[in-house]
Protein backbone atom coordinates (compact mmCIF):
# COMPACT_ATOMS: atom_id res chain seq x y z
CA UNK A 1 0.00 0.00 0.00
CA UNK A 2 1.22 3.59 -1.09
CA UNK A 3 1.66 6.12 2.43
CA UNK A 4 2.24 9.61 1.82
CA UNK A 5 3.87 11.64 4.71
CA UNK A 6 4.10 15.31 5.30
CA UNK A 7 6.38 15.88 7.83
CA UNK A 8 5.88 19.83 8.06
CA UNK A 9 2.46 20.07 10.69
CA UNK A 10 2.08 24.05 10.26
CA UNK A 11 4.60 26.62 8.60
CA UNK A 12 4.59 30.34 8.11
CA UNK A 13 5.33 32.95 6.24
CA UNK A 14 5.50 36.38 5.41
CA UNK A 15 3.65 37.96 2.70
CA UNK A 16 5.59 38.27 -0.77
CA UNK A 17 8.01 35.81 0.37
CA UNK A 18 8.77 32.19 -0.90
CA UNK A 19 7.72 29.06 1.32
CA UNK A 20 8.03 25.29 0.58
CA UNK A 21 6.02 22.80 2.21
CA UNK A 22 7.39 19.02 2.01
CA UNK A 23 5.86 15.67 0.82
CA UNK A 24 7.44 12.17 0.65
CA UNK A 25 5.90 9.19 -0.29
CA UNK A 26 6.24 5.40 -0.91
CA UNK A 27 5.25 3.29 -4.10
CA UNK A 28 6.18 0.64 -5.88
CA UNK A 29 4.45 1.39 -9.33
CA UNK A 30 6.48 3.49 -11.43
CA UNK A 31 3.01 4.79 -13.36
CA UNK A 32 0.96 7.56 -11.01
CA UNK A 33 -0.31 11.14 -10.63
CA UNK A 34 0.53 13.09 -7.55
CA UNK A 35 -1.02 16.71 -6.16
CA UNK A 36 -1.90 19.12 -4.02
CA UNK A 37 -4.58 20.08 -2.56
CA UNK A 38 -5.53 23.44 -1.16
CA UNK A 39 -7.98 23.42 1.92
CA UNK A 40 -8.95 27.04 2.97
CA UNK A 41 -11.22 27.39 5.60
CA UNK A 42 -14.38 27.13 3.89
CA UNK A 43 -13.55 23.25 3.73
CA UNK A 44 -13.87 23.34 0.23
CA UNK A 45 -10.67 20.94 -1.46
CA UNK A 46 -9.14 22.60 -4.18
CA UNK A 47 -6.60 21.41 -6.50
CA UNK A 48 -3.45 23.60 -6.92
CA UNK A 49 -0.94 21.47 -8.98
CA UNK A 50 -1.19 17.95 -10.48
CA UNK A 51 2.38 16.30 -11.47
CA UNK A 52 1.99 13.06 -13.39
CA UNK A 53 5.08 10.37 -12.40
CA UNK A 54 6.44 10.12 -16.30
CA UNK A 55 6.79 13.40 -16.58
CA UNK A 56 10.54 14.47 -15.74
CA UNK A 57 9.28 18.62 -15.86
CA UNK A 58 8.59 19.91 -13.03
CA UNK A 59 4.65 21.46 -13.10
CA UNK A 60 4.21 25.07 -12.31
CA UNK A 61 0.54 27.12 -11.76
CA UNK A 62 1.21 30.89 -12.01
CA UNK A 63 2.87 30.86 -8.01
CA UNK A 64 3.16 27.60 -7.58
CA UNK A 65 5.65 25.19 -8.68
CA UNK A 66 6.75 21.57 -7.11
CA UNK A 67 10.01 19.79 -7.20
CA UNK A 68 9.54 16.41 -8.23
CA UNK A 69 12.44 13.68 -7.54
CA UNK A 70 11.20 10.41 -8.37
CA UNK A 71 14.79 8.53 -7.23
CA UNK A 72 13.77 10.52 -3.82
CA UNK A 73 10.17 9.83 -3.72
CA UNK A 74 9.70 13.49 -3.06
CA UNK A 75 7.18 15.75 -4.40
CA UNK A 76 7.69 19.78 -2.51
CA UNK A 77 5.60 22.39 -3.63
CA UNK A 78 7.03 25.75 -3.60
CA UNK A 79 4.97 28.60 -2.90
CA UNK A 80 6.51 32.24 -4.65
CA UNK A 81 4.76 35.64 -3.28
CA UNK A 82 3.16 34.34 -0.86
CA UNK A 83 -0.81 36.01 -0.70
CA UNK A 84 -3.03 36.06 2.32
CA UNK A 85 -5.49 34.19 0.81
CA UNK A 86 -2.89 31.49 0.65
CA UNK A 87 -3.00 30.48 3.85
CA UNK A 88 -5.05 26.88 4.12
CA UNK A 89 -4.40 23.24 4.86
CA UNK A 90 -2.10 22.02 2.32
CA UNK A 91 -2.46 17.78 1.17
CA UNK A 92 -0.08 16.16 -0.88
CA UNK A 93 -1.64 12.98 -2.41
CA UNK A 94 -0.67 10.06 -4.95
CA UNK A 95 -3.09 8.13 -6.98
CA UNK A 96 -1.86 5.12 -8.86
CA UNK A 97 -2.38 5.04 -12.61
CA UNK A 98 -2.95 1.56 -13.26
CA UNK A 99 -5.88 0.43 -14.88
CA UNK A 100 -7.01 -2.14 -12.83
CA UNK A 101 -10.24 -1.27 -12.14
CA UNK A 102 -9.54 -0.45 -8.44
CA UNK A 103 -10.85 2.68 -7.82
CA UNK A 104 -7.75 4.35 -7.85
CA UNK A 105 -8.39 6.36 -5.14
CA UNK A 106 -6.14 8.97 -3.67
CA UNK A 107 -4.02 8.92 -0.45
CA UNK A 108 -3.28 11.56 1.39
CA UNK A 109 -0.33 12.91 3.65
CA UNK A 110 -1.81 14.40 6.90
CA UNK A 111 -1.50 18.07 5.83
CA UNK A 112 0.22 20.94 6.29
CA UNK A 113 -1.55 24.10 7.95
CA UNK A 114 0.44 27.20 6.06
CA UNK A 115 -0.05 30.68 7.90
CA UNK A 116 0.36 33.71 6.19
CA UNK A 117 1.95 36.89 7.81
CA UNK A 118 0.97 40.13 6.92
CA UNK B 1 -22.60 23.54 -12.42
CA UNK B 2 -23.25 21.72 -9.79
CA UNK B 3 -19.79 19.17 -9.41
CA UNK B 4 -20.42 17.26 -6.24
CA UNK B 5 -23.12 18.00 -3.99
CA UNK B 6 -22.69 16.16 -0.26
CA UNK B 7 -26.25 16.45 1.90
CA UNK B 8 -26.38 17.43 4.66
CA UNK B 9 -23.97 19.80 5.37
CA UNK B 10 -24.25 19.33 8.89
CA UNK B 11 -25.23 17.25 11.15
CA UNK B 12 -25.74 16.01 14.98
CA UNK B 13 -26.63 12.97 16.28
CA UNK B 14 -27.09 10.98 19.82
CA UNK B 15 -24.84 7.93 19.89
CA UNK B 16 -26.67 4.90 18.79
CA UNK B 17 -29.14 7.21 15.88
CA UNK B 18 -28.50 5.95 12.57
CA UNK B 19 -28.35 8.71 9.38
CA UNK B 20 -27.46 8.46 5.94
CA UNK B 21 -25.55 10.98 4.12
CA UNK B 22 -25.97 11.88 -0.05
CA UNK B 23 -23.77 12.32 -2.26
CA UNK B 24 -24.83 13.48 -5.77
CA UNK B 25 -22.50 14.08 -9.18
CA UNK B 26 -23.86 15.42 -12.80
CA UNK B 27 -20.42 14.98 -14.27
CA UNK B 28 -21.55 11.07 -15.27
CA UNK B 29 -18.46 10.10 -13.80
CA UNK B 30 -17.83 6.18 -13.17
CA UNK B 31 -15.73 6.32 -9.74
CA UNK B 32 -16.94 7.80 -6.36
CA UNK B 33 -15.13 7.94 -2.92
CA UNK B 34 -16.39 8.87 0.77
CA UNK B 35 -13.79 9.99 2.97
CA UNK B 36 -13.37 11.19 6.75
CA UNK B 37 -10.94 13.93 7.27
CA UNK B 38 -9.54 14.00 11.07
CA UNK B 39 -7.26 16.28 12.27
CA UNK B 40 -3.54 15.27 11.86
CA UNK B 41 -4.40 12.47 9.64
CA UNK B 42 -5.54 13.60 6.15
CA UNK B 43 -8.24 12.14 4.44
CA UNK B 44 -8.42 8.28 4.68
CA UNK B 45 -11.18 6.36 2.54
CA UNK B 46 -14.14 4.83 3.99
CA UNK B 47 -15.52 3.41 0.99
CA UNK B 48 -15.83 3.50 -3.00
CA UNK B 49 -17.47 2.68 -6.36
CA UNK B 50 -16.04 1.94 -9.37
CA UNK B 51 -19.83 2.10 -10.88
CA UNK B 52 -23.52 1.60 -10.38
CA UNK B 53 -23.81 -1.23 -8.45
CA UNK B 54 -20.90 -1.85 -6.91
CA UNK B 55 -18.92 -1.09 -4.01
CA UNK B 56 -15.69 -1.84 -2.13
CA UNK B 57 -13.70 -1.26 1.34
CA UNK B 58 -11.28 1.48 1.79
CA UNK B 59 -8.63 2.02 4.86
CA UNK B 60 -11.38 2.80 7.10
CA UNK B 61 -14.86 1.07 6.74
CA UNK B 62 -15.91 0.08 10.19
CA UNK B 63 -19.27 1.05 11.22
CA UNK B 64 -20.15 2.35 7.80
CA UNK B 65 -22.19 1.16 4.62
CA UNK B 66 -22.19 2.70 1.60
CA UNK B 67 -24.75 1.90 -1.51
CA UNK B 68 -24.79 3.06 -5.35
CA UNK B 69 -28.04 2.23 -6.88
CA UNK B 70 -28.14 4.79 -9.30
CA UNK B 71 -24.46 6.15 -11.23
CA UNK B 72 -24.93 9.39 -10.28
CA UNK B 73 -25.63 8.99 -6.41
CA UNK B 74 -23.51 7.53 -3.61
CA UNK B 75 -25.02 6.79 0.00
CA UNK B 76 -22.88 6.73 3.21
CA UNK B 77 -25.02 4.89 5.95
CA UNK B 78 -24.30 5.07 9.68
CA UNK B 79 -25.96 2.40 11.64
CA UNK B 80 -25.11 3.10 14.85
CA UNK B 81 -23.68 6.34 14.91
CA UNK B 82 -20.54 6.43 17.78
CA UNK B 83 -18.54 9.14 19.17
CA UNK B 84 -15.68 8.18 17.03
CA UNK B 85 -17.39 9.14 13.85
CA UNK B 86 -17.51 12.74 14.59
CA UNK B 87 -15.73 13.90 11.71
CA UNK B 88 -16.17 15.68 8.52
CA UNK B 89 -16.83 13.55 5.70
CA UNK B 90 -16.33 14.22 1.58
CA UNK B 91 -17.55 13.06 -1.21
CA UNK B 92 -15.72 12.90 -4.52
CA UNK B 93 -15.73 11.26 -7.98
CA UNK B 94 -13.79 10.84 -10.82
CA UNK B 95 -13.20 9.28 -14.23
CA UNK B 96 -11.79 6.07 -15.50
CA UNK B 97 -8.45 6.03 -16.32
CA UNK B 98 -9.67 5.05 -19.94
CA UNK B 99 -11.48 8.14 -20.57
CA UNK B 100 -8.71 10.06 -20.85
CA UNK B 101 -8.24 11.10 -17.28
CA UNK B 102 -6.17 13.73 -15.46
CA UNK B 103 -6.39 11.99 -12.18
CA UNK B 104 -7.86 14.23 -10.83
CA UNK B 105 -10.71 14.03 -7.89
CA UNK B 106 -13.60 15.85 -7.97
CA UNK B 107 -14.68 16.92 -3.99
CA UNK B 108 -18.08 17.87 -2.83
CA UNK B 109 -17.99 20.68 -0.31
CA UNK B 110 -17.86 18.47 3.19
CA UNK B 111 -20.30 17.26 5.59
CA UNK B 112 -19.48 18.10 9.31
CA UNK B 113 -20.92 15.16 11.57
CA UNK B 114 -20.90 15.03 15.31
CA UNK B 115 -22.14 12.13 17.40
CA UNK B 116 -22.58 12.95 21.54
Amino acid sequence: AQTVTQSQPEMSVQEAETVTLSCTYDTSESDYYLFWYKQPPSRQMILVIRQEAYKQQNATENRFSVNFQKAAKSFSLKISDSQLGDAAMYFCAYRSAKNNNAGNMLTFGGGTRLMVKP
Amino acid sequence: NAGVTQTPKFRVLKTGQSMTLLCAQDMNHEYMYWYRQDPGMGLRLIHYSVGEGTTAKGEVPDGYNVSRLKKQNFLLGLESAAPSQTSVYFCASSRTRDRGPTGELFFGEGSRLTVL
